[in-house]
């Protein structure tokens, strides 16, 4: 089954401490994306990867930072930097040349 | 500043009936358009899209509008159940440097009466 994986669904941080999302796809889209979703907001982009080894910054990247290493995979880690840590996240995948992303099933972070 | 717009936060609707959500935006260079559906605690799902070439789309019960002059386009869908209740949002992609990057407005909770 092809598909975007997002670990864990629910996680539980301590403020100060840095927490690192998991997002895995095995679709074989070399675009990823990374969005965070507030109530009563839409999604917000915080960082995006075009192609393994290149990123670039969303429009909320403060406090945030990324990697892509490998093509299926593009983690986010939510540093202390980051004033409102608590959200759910999202990540994103697109075929090259495709206008559609498909979202993984988010990850609820909660810091305390 | 907030370049695509959704000004209804929430929408009633009673089963059978017709469903109409509504999207402005602001930034000319966008070229596509897209909806999504999403649920509470679950990644947003792809409804349907439309191109800046077009004025219609439409796949079963989901029709999307495209009114280019005016900068806005609607999702209607008919009839409306109870399964489409959920979170709609509107996403505009533009071309260029920007090619791919998406930007949503702020969603609409529709929901649908029995």
């Amino acid at each position: 089954d092809g598909g975007i994986t997002q670990s864990p669904k629910y996680l539980f941080r301590k403020e100060g401490q840095n927490v690192t999302l998991s997002c895995e796809q095995n679709l074989n889209h070399d675009a990823m994306y990374w969005y965070r979703q507030d109530p009563g907001q839409g999604l917000r982009l915080i960082y995006y990867s075009q192609i393994v080894n290149d990123f670039q910054k969303g429009d909320i990247a403060e406090g945030y930072s990324v990697s892509r290493e490998k093509k299926e995979s593009f983690p986010l880690t939510v540093t202390s930097a980051q004033k409102n840590p608590t959200a759910f996240y999202l990540c994103a995948s697109r075929i090259s040349l495709g206008n559609e992303q498909f979202f993984g099933p988010g990850t609820r972070l909660t810091v305390l | 500043d907030q370049q695509v717009k959704q000004n209804s936060p929430s929408l009633s609707v009673q089963e059978g009936r017709i469903s109409i959500l509504n999207c402005d935006y602001t930034n000319s260079m966008f070229d596509y358009f897209l909806w999504y559906k999403k649920y509470p605690a679950e990644g947003p799902t792809f409804l349907i899209s439309i191109s800046s070439i077009k004025d219609k789309n439409e796949d079963g019960r989901f029709t999307v509008f495209l009114n280019k002059s005016a900068k806005h386009l609607s999702l209607h869908i008919v009839p409306s159940q109870p399964g489409d209740s959920a979170v709609y949002f509107c996403a505009a992609n533009s071309g260029g440097t920007s090619y791919g990057k998406l930007t949503f407005g702020q969603g609409t909770i529709l929901t649908v009466h029995p």
